[in-house]
């Protein structure tokens, strides 16, 4: 069965430092989201993509974050300078269109110390 | 701003109970509301996806109903086994295209 696919699984950096977190959607699907998951919080809307431009964000989603879609699979996420707060679990999601099931990756832990 | 809500938090019943997850939201204008699976350290499984014309969505041993007017949703699981041990998350599609989750609920079934 198709999966979204996220690497790594944990990611581990320094304060200040740049990270990509990197999804392979399902392939015939149109629509990618970013959501994360703070220790023990809810699981919270970030970004969604679709036709190579984002289509909402929430007000999370600042400056020091960008999303890519590099080539015909990836989708990746961009923290330019990482913070203590951003530590967190990270789900990218993928659907074939706005209003059907999103499919989850199993996520990238990102702990930055 | 939509809030949505799950009770309880927590939840333990004997192995073969049938139970019930609540799941409340305050802004009726939705799209559709989806509920979800995580198991410790693992992403998200889509269980059933209710859109806001239906009322109710079945799938095996699960039971979701939607009441859009007042704001709540059930996810009814039959014959409870330990399988079904995870926490459960509700998520409402909004209209203007955001996903609010809630904050879920930890389901153990005793063997």
């Amino acid at each position: 069965e198709p999966e979204v696919t996220q690497t790594p699984s944990h990611q581990v950096t320094q304060m200040g430092q740049e990270v990509i977190l990197r999804c392979v959607p399902i392939s015939n699907h149109l629509y990618f989201y970013w959501y994360r998951q703070i220790l023990g919080q809810k699981v919270e809307f970030l970004v969604s993509f679709y036709n190579n431009e984002i289509s909402e964000k929430s007000e999370i989603f600042d400056d020091q974050f960008s999303v890519e879609r590099p080539d015909g699979s990836n989708f990746t996420l961009k923290i330019r300078s990482t913070k203590l707060e951003d530590s967190a679990m990270y789900f990218c999601a993928s659907t074939i269109s706005a209003k059907n099931i999103q499919y989850f990756g199993a996520g990238t832990r990102l702990s930055v110390l | 701003k939509q809030e949505v809500t799950q009770i309880p938090a927590a939840l333990s019943v004997p192995e073969g109970e049938n139970l019930v997850l609540n799941c409340s939201f305050t802004d009726s204008a939705i799209y559709n509301l989806q509920w979800f699976r995580q198991d410790p350290g693992k992403g998200l499984t889509s269980l059933l996806l209710i859109q806001s014309s239906q009322r109710e969505q079945t799938s095996g041993r699960l039971n979701a109903s939607l009441d859009k007017s007042s704001g709540r949703s059930t996810l009814y699981i039959a014959a409870s086994q330990p399988g079904d041990s995870a926490t459960y998350l509700c998520a409402v599609l909004n209209r203007d295209d955001k996903i609010i989750f809630g904050k879920g609920t930890r389901l153990h079934i005793l063997p």
